[in-house]
């Protein structure tokens, strides 16, 4: 089965640049969406389209894709936006969704 | 402002089926623009996707549920449904309906609150 690859954490200071990748085979024909949880809540949409970002969304989120991987990256990392951070695609077929793993993001 | 509202029971008992609803307001479920979804997450684990289903009735499952689910859609109620026969104690989780926008690509952009499924006897 198709599966998407994030690293299981990311750790940086306030004000810094934290970035999430997420790699999958079909991600150079597919496109990526990034997620938000915090705990107790439904995940939230920050990017869609593997670089847009939903009216609503902090211009500090931002998108990129690069072969088979994509990346979230939030610069200017504020104590908000500390949060569970999920890919999510779909395979080659274009027929079935696949979550990454997710990544812990911590605010020192 | 589309909102989405899970129902069912919490407690399931091992073998049996679990039974959810979600309850679509704010707009119409029989919108060609979006695939209404199911996704899961287990106590402190990740989200997996469960399935989607169009307005008319077509399913996509994910292959490793697919022989113990069904998902149905109702127009008339505006709602979608999941079914989830032979339980166990590993498909205890939160179960979340989402909406999955076609002009986003496909990205689901409203979810519900979630409702907690516990399988146990």
């Amino acid at each position: 089965s198709y599966e998407l690859t994030q690293p299981p954490s990311v750790s940086v200071s306030p004000g810094q640049t934290a970035r999430f990748t997420c790699s999958g085979d079909a991600l150079p024909k597919q496109y990526a969406y990034w997620y938000q949880q915090k705990p107790g809540q439904a995940p939230v949409l920050v990017i869609y389209k593997d670089s847009e970002r939903p009216s609503g969304i902090p211009e500090r989120f931002s998108g990129s894709s690069s072969g088979t991987t994509v990346t979230l990256t939030i610069s200017g990392v504020q104590a908000e936006d500390e949060a569970d951070y999920y890919c999510q695609s779909v395979d080659s077929s274009g027929s079935y969704g696949v979550f990454g793993g997710g990544t812990k993001l911590t605010v020192l | 402002q589309v909102q989405l509202q899970e129902s069912g029971p919490g407690l399931v008992k091992p073998s049996q089926t679990l039974s959810l609803t979600c309850s679509v307001s704010g707009g119409s479920i029989s919108s060609g623009d979006y695939f209404w979804s199911w996704i899961r997450q287990p106590p402190g684990k990740g989200l997996e996707w469960i399935g989607y289903i169009y307005y008319s009735g077509s399913t996509y499952y994910n292959l490793s549920l697919k022989s113990r689910l069904t998902m149905s859609v109702g127009t008339s109620k505006n709602q979608f449904s999941l079914k989830l026969t032979s339980v166990t104690a590993a498909d205890t989780a939160v179960y979340y309906c989402a909406r999955a926008h076609g002009a986003l690509g496909g990205a689901f952009d409203i979810w519900g609150q979630g409702t907690m499924v516990t399988v146990s006897s």
